[in-house]
């Protein structure tokens, strides 16, 4: 199984500030159709994962422009800029390149 | 809008059965491969079985192939997953989603004599 390896365990960030989260992965996620399928989701307290960033890069409905993804192949990155009180959660990523899909263990971020 | 309301959880004895189903509205359901995703207490996401737009495919963690039935009522547009011998490890919320865009609120299923 693919093992997707995210990092920083937890993050403490300043509101307005900025964080950023790797995502590094065990085998290449380029599907042989060209696509890479590498997703960034959020799970606020007590509520459902909610998708923010997919194949990589892009911003799916009504996600702000302060959340942007990059990377390819193996190394992925998610960055949020000026960081909100609402930004608070669990991030994760997931990969649905290869069978079975796996995500990332998570990464908590609190607002300081 | 979107919606996915799963029901049919609840505390089960391990061996036994339990149906989970999702209703979903506000698109168009045959439109969608559909998937139920799992998050045991305190842990994080796990991806448990996916299935095709017309349900002629379906795709099964190893945790739970042989045991667990992903099916769908395009119909209806519904989305179950029939789990059969259920062990203490299937404990977790269960949750809907249209292969990872859009998700239920989830329903908690407990396996415990």
């Amino acid at each position: 199984d693919v093992v997707l390896t995210q990092t920083p365990v937890s993050l403490l960030i300043s509101l307005g500030g900025q964080a950023s989260i790797s995502c590094r992965s065990s085998q290449s996620l380029v599907h042989s159709n060209g696509n890479t399928y590498l997703h960034w989701y959020l799970q606020k307290p007590g509520q459902s994962p909610q998708l923010l960033i997919y194949q990589v890069s892009n911003r799916f409905s009504g996600i702000p422009d302060r959340f942007s993804g990059s990377g390819s192949g193996t190394d992925f990155t998610l960055k949020i800029s000026r960081v909100e009180p609402e930004d608070l959660g669990v991030y994760y990523c997931l990969q649905r390149t290869h069978n079975p899909f796996t995500f990332g263990s998570g990464t908590k971020l609190e607002i300081k | 809008e979107v919606q996915l309301v799963e029901s049919g959880g609840g505390l089960v004895q391990p061996g036994r059965s339990l149906k989970l189903s999702c209703a979903a509205s506000g698109f168009t359901f045959s439109d969608y491969y559909m998937a139920w995703v799992r998050q045991a207490p305190t842990k994080g996401l796990e991806w448990v079985a996916s299935i095709s737009y017309d349900g002629g495919s379906t795709y099964y963690r190893d945790s739970v192939k042989g045991r667990f039935t992903i099916s769908r009522d395009n119909a209806k547009s519904s989305l179950y997953l029939q789990m059969d011998s259920l062990r203490s490890e299937d404990t977790a919320t269960y949750y809907c989603t249209t292969d990872g865009a859009y998700w239920g609120q989830g329903v908690m299923v407990t396996v415990s004599s």
